[in-house]
Formats: structure tokens, sequence, C-alpha cells
């Protein structure tokens, strides 16, 4: 039972480049969620999936996009990476209660 | 609209000290509350979490919480700190009714020697 994994763990960029950041969840949770990390803001919601076929916009949705492929997969997009999105982001998911379980982050700069 | 608040960005503290990391929250409605515990270079991990019931909650590792509706409060308390509960916390709100969690900016907790 890995829990919540997600790839790659570190990724350098240049501006304008795109990538696709991967999120997998073993714990058959329905729903998933992408945030990022910057320093003295907390956690900041950019999507979330309350189930599979869903997608919904969170706090920070400009310059992303999201694919829940399954039930266990939902990935991030960048399609064209800027320096504002250097950032931590992290993949969670939640069973009921909304207590949520999160993978391990993804350290991406953009230069 | 639910918001969480914690004050204080960085709390230094000796060891075997106590310590208390406060939490505030404002909602329309009812709540669930958590404590996340994030160590360095990892993801969160959930701490303690009041859903109902007892307004006092506890974690495995000493650690207490107690909701109070009146004061709109959920702060997080160790009688006694260890070198290893340096991390950042996270205080989290959620509306039983959405499938969204609202997190405060987070507390870094600093055990000094």
């Amino acid at each position: 039972n890995a829990g919540v994994t997600q790839t790659p763990k570190f990724q350098v960029l240049k501006t304008g480049q795109s990538m696709t950041l991967q999120c997998a969840q073993d714990m058959n949770h329905n729903s998933m969620y992408w945030y990022r990390q910057d320093p003295g803001m907390g956690l900041r919601l950019i999507y979330y999936s309350a189930s599979e076929g869903t997608t919904d916009k969170g706090e920070v949705p400009n310059g992303y996009n999201v694919s829940r492929l399954n039930k266990r997969e939902f990935s991030l997009r960048l399609e064209s990476a800027a320096p504002s999105q250097t950032s931590v982001y992290f993949c969670a998911s939640s069973p009921v209660y909304n207590e949520q379980f999160f993978g391990p982050g993804t350290r991406l700069t953009v230069l | 609209a639910q918001s969480v608040t914690q004050l204080d960005s960085q709390v230094p503290v000796f060891e075997e000290a106590p310590v208390e990391l406060r939490c505030n929250y404002s909602s329309s409605v009812s709540v669930y509350l958590f404590w996340y515990v994030q160590y360095p270079n990892q993801g969160l991990q959930l701490l303690l979490k009041y859903l109902s019931g007892s307004t006092l909650v506890e974690s495995i590792n000493g650690f207490e919480a107690e909701f109070n509706k009146s004061q709109t409060s959920f702060h997080l308390r160790k009688p006694s700190v260890h070198i290893s509960d340096t991390a950042e916390y996270f205080c989290a709100v959620s509306d039983p009714s959405y499938q969204k969690v609202t997190f405060g900016t987070g507390t870094k907790l600093q055990v000094i020697p």
C-alpha cells in the first residue's frame, strides 16, 4: 500500500516549457486534489476532483489544467510554465470527512 | 466562505517546555477541524482531527487540541516538547457539505535543545 505517489520529485523548466505532474493513489479514495505550497502562504488549492469524471477549479487555477484519468490517477499540466509557478506541488486524496492524505511533493523551478 | 488564521508564523520553545500553537477559524456552518504536521522535505501528515463529540482530541505522540465553538478556536498544545517535534504545523477547516479544505498559513515550531 503505497498511499499517494507523485512523479517527478524534482523538475527544472525554462519559461514557456510544458510538463505534466503525475499523481496516483491506491486507497480507493473518490476525491483528489492538487495544491501548491509557497513560503508564508500555506497550501493553496489549484484544482480538485470530487469523483472520477469531474474536476473543479480551486483558489489558484490560472495556468494549470488537470485530468482525472481514472479513480486512481489525477494529473496536473502546466502548458506554458512561468517563473511564478515555481513552487512545491502536493497531490492529496480523501475518503469521507475531507481528511486528506498527501503525497511527498514535487519541487518545481521555472527559470 | 471559510477561513483559517494561524497568527504565529514561528514559535521557538525549549525542549521539555510546553507549547501552544494557535488556530482560529471562521465559518457560517458547523465544521470539521484538523491539524497537520509537515517535517522538512516531506508531505503533510494528519496529526489529529475534530469531527464531532468530545471537544478535546488527542494524537498518539502527546499533542492535543480543543474545539472551542464560542471562540471559534482549535489550538494545539503539548505539555512537553521534544526535538523531534520540530516541524511546520498547519491548521485546516472543512465544511462537511463540501469536498474542499482550507488551510492556514502554517506555524513553524522550533524546539531548542
